[in-house]
């Protein structure tokens, strides 16, 4: 079964709005989470490294006023696309890394289409 | 910093040839390097996880193997199938990074 959940898969939002982004470890509580975008036949591009208990980092070029993220628990980290613009449509990836091992589990994505 | 380069972009094989997947990467200081694959519109499929420590790592049909001084890992796929059709990625992991490769997408013709 799934090991990252990651909800909603699809959503369409009209310009302006927020929307929220879940992403639950079902199998290990992650000290670690990651956020990635990917544009069409692109490779994923990082987006920020979210910590439990502390600020998510972000990459260079990600805005952390437009992309909140948090980490509140060991199992949940959420990403809000705030007041979202069409050039922010895309899909969404989250992963949660394996504390030990340090293996990655990745989410099934959410294709976001802003209006 | 770390970039990883994956060679080739695309490749397309006959059913039931055997192929392998280049992954290479300029940083060797790494904690591990995953192979992932990833089916259209969907999240990453884990295939397998090398740790920084050892060489090589077997699932069934796929092997991976890990250079760390040269910055390379391969990926060997046996007697392909139609469904290993796929993109691949390789993603190499340092302190509290992971970097991705860019990919080839695998077309396994019946």
């Amino acid at each position: 079964g799934a090991v990252v959940s990651q909800h909603p898969s699809r959503v369409i939002c009209k310009s302006g709005t927020s929307v929220k982004i879940e992403c639950r470890s079902l199998d290990f509580q992650a000290t670690t989470m990651f956020w990635y975008r990917q544009f069409p036949k692109q490779s994923l591009m990082l987006m920020a490294t979210s910590n439990e208990g502390s600020k998510a980092t972000y990459e260079q070029g990600v805005e952390k006023d437009k992309f909140l993220i948090n980490h509140a628990s060991l199992t949940l980290s959420t990403l809000t696309v705030t007041s979202a613009h069409p050039e922010d449509s895309s899909f969404y990836i989250c992963s949660a890394q394996r504390p030990g091992t340090g293996e990655l589990f990745f989410g099934e994505g959410s294709r976001l289409t802003v209006l | 910093k770390q970039e990883v380069t994956q060679i080739p972009a695309a490749l397309s094989v006959p059913e039931g040839e055997n192929l392998v997947l280049n992954c290479s990467f300029t940083d060797s200081a790494i904690y591990n390097l995953q192979w992932f694959r990833q089916d259209p519109g969907k999240g990453l499929t884990s295939l397998l996880l090398i740790q920084s420590s050892q060489r090589e790592q077997t699932s069934g049909r796929l092997n991976a193997s890990l250079d760390k001084s040269s910055g390379r890992s391969t990926l060997y796929i046996a007697a392909s199938q139609p469904g290993d059709s796929a993109t691949y990625l390789c993603a190499v992991a340092s302190y509290q990074k992971v970097t991705f490769g860019t990919g080839t997408k695998l077309q396994v013709i019946p």
